[in-house]
């Protein structure tokens, strides 16, 4: 079963608006948490990295001022795309690595079900 | 800067034949991950390769890892239908004081066709 929820899945929102993506680890508890974009047929590309408990680290290019993330507890990653505008639509996708073993903490990345969202 | 390049990026063939999926990255790694994505849907997790020579295989697929050269492969072997889908590469580094990311092969978009 999924180890990894994303809400909502699918959101159709208007220009100028804010929109909110939870991540949810399930069952696991994940200090970091990965957010991923994917415009149609390109790959995924690394926006953030989530911390719980700490400021995100972003990728060059990507705006913090814009992409809001706030790592609220050690099970919930949010992604707030705010002020949204057409070319936000994209499929968003959330990570979390999930430790097999003690202290191996990065052997199995597990992936969020994706948003997509569509910015009119 | 690390680069992942997957080759080819779209592969139409018939059932029962057999193809190869390349992936060379550009910096060390010894961590290298396959994943399928059907259209519409996030990642499914197909294989980690966790080091230099390692190969494993699940049903038609078989992927490989050669560290030295930089070079991972995903094998299928006698193709069908329900394998067609986009198959992603994607190679852990690590950034220091224990945080790491995953970056991703461009994708390679397989078609098979009845």
């Amino acid at each position: 079963g999924a180890v990894v929820s994303q809400h909502p899945s699918w959101v159709i929102c208007k220009s100028g608006t804010s929109v909110k993506i939870e991540c949810r680890s399930l069952d696991f508890q994940a200090t970091t948490m990965f957010w991923y974009r994917q415009f149609p047929k390109q790959s995924l590309m690394l926006m953030a990295t989530s911390n719980e408990g700490s400021k995100a680290t972003y990728e060059q290019g990507v705006e913090k001022d814009k992409f809001l993330i706030n790592h609220a507890s050690l099970t919930l990653s949010t992604l707030t795309v705010t002020s949204a505008h057409p070319e936000d639509s994209s499929f968003y996708i959330c990570s979390a690595p999930r430790s097999r073993l003690a202290g191996v903490g990065r052997d199995t990345q597990y992936f969020g079900p994706g948003t997509r969202l569509t910015v009119l | 800067e690390l680069k992942v390049e997957q080759n080819p990026l779209f592969l139409s063939m018939q059932e029962g034949k057999n193809y190869t999926i390349y992936c060379n990255y550009s910096t060390t790694s010894d961590r290298l991950y396959w994943y399928r994505q059907d259209p519409g849907k996030s990642l499914e997790s197909l294989f980690v390769l966790l080091s230099n020579g390692a190969v494993k295989q699940e049903g038609r697929l078989m992927a490989s890892l050669d560290t030295k050269a930089r070079l991972s492969t995903l094998h299928i072997t006698a193709a069908v239908h329900d394998l067609s889908a986009t198959y992603f590469c994607a190679v852990l580094t690590y950034s220091g004081a224990g945080s790491y990311q995953l970056t991703f092969g461009k994708g390679t978009k397989l078609s098979v066709i009845p």
